[in-house]
This record gives C-alpha cells, structure tokens and sequence, in this order.
C-alpha cells in the first residue's frame, strides 16, 4: 500500500447508527488532518493531528470524534449524524503541519445519513 | 472577505486554448501557496506549489503577487484531460493549515 488509503469508500447510515471512518498513511508523515467536502462549498478542515496530538477542532460538533492512536493511522467516529452531515469526508497527511509541500489526500469516504 | 476566493466558473474553453484561473487570499501572513487539481468524485491532488518568483512546469505557469494577495494559474494549450476542478490553496498564517478556495470548474471542449 502507499500514500494514503481510507476505507470506506461508500457508507449510507441511519441518524441512529455509529460507524467509523478509518484512514492509514504509508508516507512517513507526521501530521493527519480530517477534511469535509460538501457540494457548492469549499474544503472545510475539521481536526489537525500533528505527532498524534490533536492541535486543532474547528468548531466540530460533538458527533463527530477523532482518534488518532499512532502518526500513521487516523479514525473519525460517528454518531447520531445528521442528514446535512453527508458529505464527502478526506483524510490527508503532510510532513508537518507547517508545510512548503501540500498535503496528500486519500481518496475520501463518501457519506449518506439517511 | 473570504480567506481564499475564487472564479467558480465554469469555464468552457476549447482545445487548444489558454485559459487564466485567478485567486485572492486574505491573510497577508500566508507563506505557503498551492494549486490542487480534483476531478469529478475524487480526491484534490497537488498541482504545483507557487512560489514568488514565479514557475512553470510544461504548459501550467503559476503567479504570486504578494503585495495584491493575488494567485494565478495559466494552462497553455489545453488538452481534453485539463477537464477538472482547479483549487487555490493557502496557508492559514501561523497555524500553517491549509485553506482551500470553492474551485473553479474548467471544461475542455473538442
């Protein structure tokens, strides 16, 4: 595997159920960052993890919660979603957060809430 | 004012033409300047970085004005498969995150 894989690709679920959104990075790096992407808006950055230390929480509501146990792995649970919380959701990874060279994304989890 | 703004588009263009994206930021402590390109239904992938002096890679020239807060993005000669979305990106000043522009949206027509 390389660059920055995530799993699921797709997932539909109910404002009742809790899933987990898992992304991996084979890059080396050290920073993760969990972005969300709606139609008609731009790349809103949701939580920073920089050394596996959460750094930033953009004012996310509470149903969704990060969790990053090593630099090179990171979660976002989910519970009681919202229909407006479907989205598309992108991890990506830099060499820092501080960085001359972009961050890297995978390729996104598209989610429904029904 | 937004942090990053740019034209949404859609710009039609066709082959073989040179098309202009243009983009203003807002925080003048912004260091780090990016173009991303995303295709339908996938993820941003990193264009070219931007950098002062200005630099080319092939038939994509990007700019920087500092002084203005203003990104440009020029594609020479352009090929059915330049078809995508184009996003500015900045760095958000001392927190280095990066902040994405709305895209504008480029089609290539034969």
């Amino acid at each position: 595997e390389t660059g920055v894989t995530q799993t699921p690709r797709h997932l539909v679920m109910g404002m009742t159920n809790k899933k987990s959104l898992k992304c991996e990075q084979h890059l080396g790096h050290n920073a993760m960052y969990w972005y969300k992407q709606s139609a008609k808006k731009p790349l809103e950055l949701m939580f920073v993890y920089n050394f596996k230390e959460q750094t930033e929480n953009n004012s996310v509501p509470s149903r969704f919660s990060p969790e990053c146990p090593n630099s090179s792995h990171l979660f976002l649970h989910l519970h009681t979603l919202q229909p407006e919380d479907s989205a598309l959701y992108l991890c990506a990874s830099s060499a820092m957060t501080r960085t001359n060279y972009g961050y890297t994304f995978g390729s996104g989890t598209r989610l429904t809430v029904v | 004012r937004k942090e990053v703004e740019q034209d949404p588009g859609p710009f039609n263009v066709p082959e073989g033409a040179t098309v202009a994206f243009n983009c203003t930021y807002s925080n003048s402590a912004s260091q780090s300047f990016f173009w991303y390109r995303q295709d339908c239904r996938k993820e941003p992938k990193l264009l070219m970085s931007v950098y002062s002096s200005g630099n080319e890679d092939g038939r994509f020239t990007a700019q920087l004005n500092r002084a203005s807060q203003y990104i440009s993005l020029l594609i020479r000669d352009s090929k059915l498969s330049d078809s995508a979305t184009y996003l500015c990106v900045v760095d958000g000043g001392s927190q280095g995150n990066l902040i994405f522009g709305k895209g504008t949206k480029l089609s290539v027509k034969p």
